[in-house]
């Protein structure tokens, strides 16, 4: 069973400063993997997704990376802003899923101070 | 720019009455799922729909949970017999064939007393 953790559970920085959030699942047979954004009490924002023959993806100061064969993906966010603050979610597709289910890791918290 | 919606925002209900959670996915979309995140946990998924049945359900939907999409744009969840234990933020995502990425509503959040 696809197992997702994402470490550290909380980080506060201040603000400008260059951050990685980790992500690690235990089954490497993923499909791919797509990084999420929660504000409290919202919806999932999808921010990037990687395809499972993807090494990274890029869009605007976040930087994904995968490295599938250990199991992990980082996500890079660049000149980080108050604006940032918000909870991200790390979530797999399993290849073998006809559903294409999400299996979710358990956020990291992120506090950018002014 | 397209979006999942999901009514109502906040549902209270006493336990064993039956609820209905509506969706609108994204109109082009055909595959449309539910997750729910009990408060302070990981998102869980539910059930995944495609082609007006069921693909792909989890542990969580047993015999008291099920979808439909009873037109060309809602999909429902319906919980028969509601127990403290589900109460839960629930959301809806779609997906399209095309694109890979799962695109999620607000959330309603279920609350049985």
């Amino acid at each position: 069973k696809q197992e997702v953790t994402q470490i550290p559970a909380a980080l506060s920085v201040p603000e400008g400063e260059n951050l990685v959030l980790n992500c690690s699942f235990t089954d490497s047979a993923i499909y791919n993997l797509q990084w999420f954004r929660q504000d409290p009490g919202k919806g999932l924002t999808s921010l990037l997704l990687i395809q499972s023959s993807q090494r990274e993806q890029t869009s605007g100061r976040l930087n994904a990376s995968l490295d599938k064969s250990s199991g992990r993906s980082t996500l890079y966010i660049a000149a980080s802003q108050p604006g940032d603050s918000a909870t991200y979610l790390c979530a797999v597709r399993q290849r073998e899923t006809s559903g294409s289910r999400l299996t979710f890791g358990e956020g990291t918290q992120l506090t950018v101070n002014p | 720019e397209p979006e999942v919606t999901q009514t109502p925002s906040h549902q209270v209900t006493q336990m064993g009455q039956e609820v209905i959670l509506r969706c609108v996915p994204i109109s082009n979309h055909l595959y449309f799922y539910w997750y729910r995140q009990i408060l302070g946990q990981k998102v869980e998924f539910l059930v995944s729909f495609y082609n007006n049945e069921i693909s792909e359900k989890s542990e969580i939907f047993d015999d008291q949970f099920s979808v439909e999409r009873p037109d060309g744009s809602n999909f429902t969840l319906k919980i028969r017999s509601t127990k403290l234990e589900d109460s839960a933020m629930y959301f809806c995502a779609s997906k399209t064939t095309a694109i890979y990425e799962q695109y999620f509503g607000p959330g309603t959040r279920l609350t049985v007393t």
